[in-house]
């Protein structure tokens, strides 16, 4: 079946410091790419959505100068959560499609990001 | 706004019993996925279906468009299938991300 991967799985960073989160379709192209935020005992939110080649389109309430998302290839997608706080500790989950509709989507295996 | 309800949200089950998963929505949707998750987080897709049903080894899942529910159905369990499932939809009129319910945590006990 479809691979995503996502790296870093895990990391822990200080404060006020940037994180890239990458998302990568080992064996399609995808033209849509989705990333997910999931706090502890809660559900999954879409936090937006990454069209190749195009600017993503952000849910209401996610701060799009904060998390940057970057979807250069119809491979690779990239999240950055710039100056980074406690409250974004969270699991960061992308998946990626490759109909390009959504209707077929393949999920990483997930980042856990600690901001201390 | 479009909710989506699991239940139970926790259940505990002995091996080889026959389980149900509900998910009820409450908006017209063009997708429903059943996703587990497992402790470390990872996440598989089980089903995606838009009407009918689907079957694919010991899992079944069902959907019902004019109700709005679906229901996953796990025959002969395993403590393997121990795991968080997920319903998920997809709205229509072209959104394709999806809109989570907040899991269903089972537990197959030995």
């Amino acid at each position: 079946g479809a691979v995503v991967s996502q790296h870093p799985s895990w990391v822990i960073c200080k404060s006020g410091t940037s994180v890239k989160i990458e998302c990568r379709s080992l064996d399609f192209q995808a033209t849509t790419m989705f990333w997910y935020r999931q706090f502890p005992k809660q559900s999954l939110m879409l936090m937006a959505t990454s069209n190749e080649g195009s600017k993503a389109t952000y849910e209401q309430g996610v701060e799009k100068d904060k998390f940057l998302i970057n979807h250069a290839s119809l491979t690779l997608s990239t999240l950055t959560v710039t100056s980074a706080h406690p409250e974004d500790s969270s699991f960061y989950i992308c998946s990626a499609s490759p109909s390009g509709r959504g209707e077929t989507q393949y999920f990483g295996p997930g980042t856990r990001l600690l901001v201390l | 706004k479009n909710e989506v309800e699991q239940s139970p949200q926790n259940l505990t089950a002995q091996e080889g019993e026959f389980i149900t998963i509900n998910c009820s929505y409450s908006v017209g949707i063009s997708a429903l996925h059943w996703l587990q998750q497992h402790p470390g987080g990872g996440i598989v897709s089980l089903f995606m279906l838009s009407s009918g049903k689907k079957k694919h080894g010991r899992l079944i899942a069902t959907i019902n468009i004019q109700e709005k529910h679906s229901s996953l159905h796990i025959t002969a369990s395993h403590p393997r299938d121990s795991a968080v499932y997920i319903c998920a939809v997809r709205l229509g009129g072209g959104a394709d991300g999806l809109t989570f319910g907040k899991g269903t945590h089972l537990i197959i006990q030995p």
